[in-house]
């Protein structure tokens, strides 16, 4: 089955800082990348997520990007505020087809990210 | 709230009791899933069913078991056989159309 690495474990950086965490997977039939942030105390949600026809994918101050020779990929949070600091969940899974990724996901590990004021 | 619940939030159990957790969704979810989060591990898949009266074991379901009666609802049982069953318990729901897992708040438990 799939197997997922994330790292690192914990990460803490300077407000306006920018922040990157890496994932490696094994699989390589998977297809879709998500990443999920968790709040502390709350359920985690999706932030963004990347098919594997893409190489790069940007959202205002979040971007992702996919390695799939090397079968990896990273998430890039840039300018951080406190309010980014939380556990981020990367995951992978091989179900993405006909526009959706309908299927079972596996998560690495989680990054605590602390961004200080 | 996201239209996926968990309850009840806290749940404290002796150990050698069976214990359910229940999930109810109202999105219209076909899929729906019990992951398991403890600290350092990320969120690891227990059960997964992705239509009524159907589901698969996920990475660990040893000790574990589910029922999906209705599209609505996913409950998962805690049984004895399940040696550390102390941990924070997350129900995820998703559409066949979407490209995006819902989750619940979670229900942590403690055995002791």
């Amino acid at each position: 089955g799939e197997n997922v690495e994330q790292h690192p474990s914990t990460l803490s950086v300077q407000e306006g800082d920018s922040a990157v965490i890496k994932c490696t997977y094994s699989d390589s039939a998977s297809n879709y990348f998500p990443w999920y942030k968790q709040e502390l105390g709350k359920r985690p949600q999706l932030i963004i997520d990347i098919r594997s026809n893409v190489g790069e994918k940007k959202d205002q101050r979040i971007a992702v990007t996919l390695n799939k020779t090397a079968k990896h990929f990273s998430l890039h949070i840039t300018e951080t505020q406190p309010e980014d600091s939380a556990v981020y969940f990367c995951a992978a899974s091989n179900s993405y087809a006909g526009g959706t990724s309908y299927g079972k996901l596996t998560f690495g590990q989680g990054t605590i990210l602390t961004v200080h004021p | 709230d996201g239209g996926i619940t968990q309850s009840p939030k806290y749940l404290f159990r002796k150990e050698g009791q069976n214990v359910t957790l229940s999930c109810e969704q109202n999105l219209n979810h076909d899929a729906m899933y019990w992951y398991r989060q403890d600290p350092g591990q990320g969120l690891r898949l227990i059960y997964y069913s992705q239509i009524v009266n159907d589901f698969q074991k996920g990475d660990i379901a040893e000790g574990y078991s589910v029922s999906r009666e209705k599209k609505e609802s996913f409950p998962l049982t805690v049984t004895s056989a399940q040696k550390n069953p102390t941990a924070f318990y997350l129900c995820a729901s998703e559409s066949r159309t979407g490209t995006e897992q819902y989750f619940g708040p979670g229900t942590r438990l403690t055995v002791t």
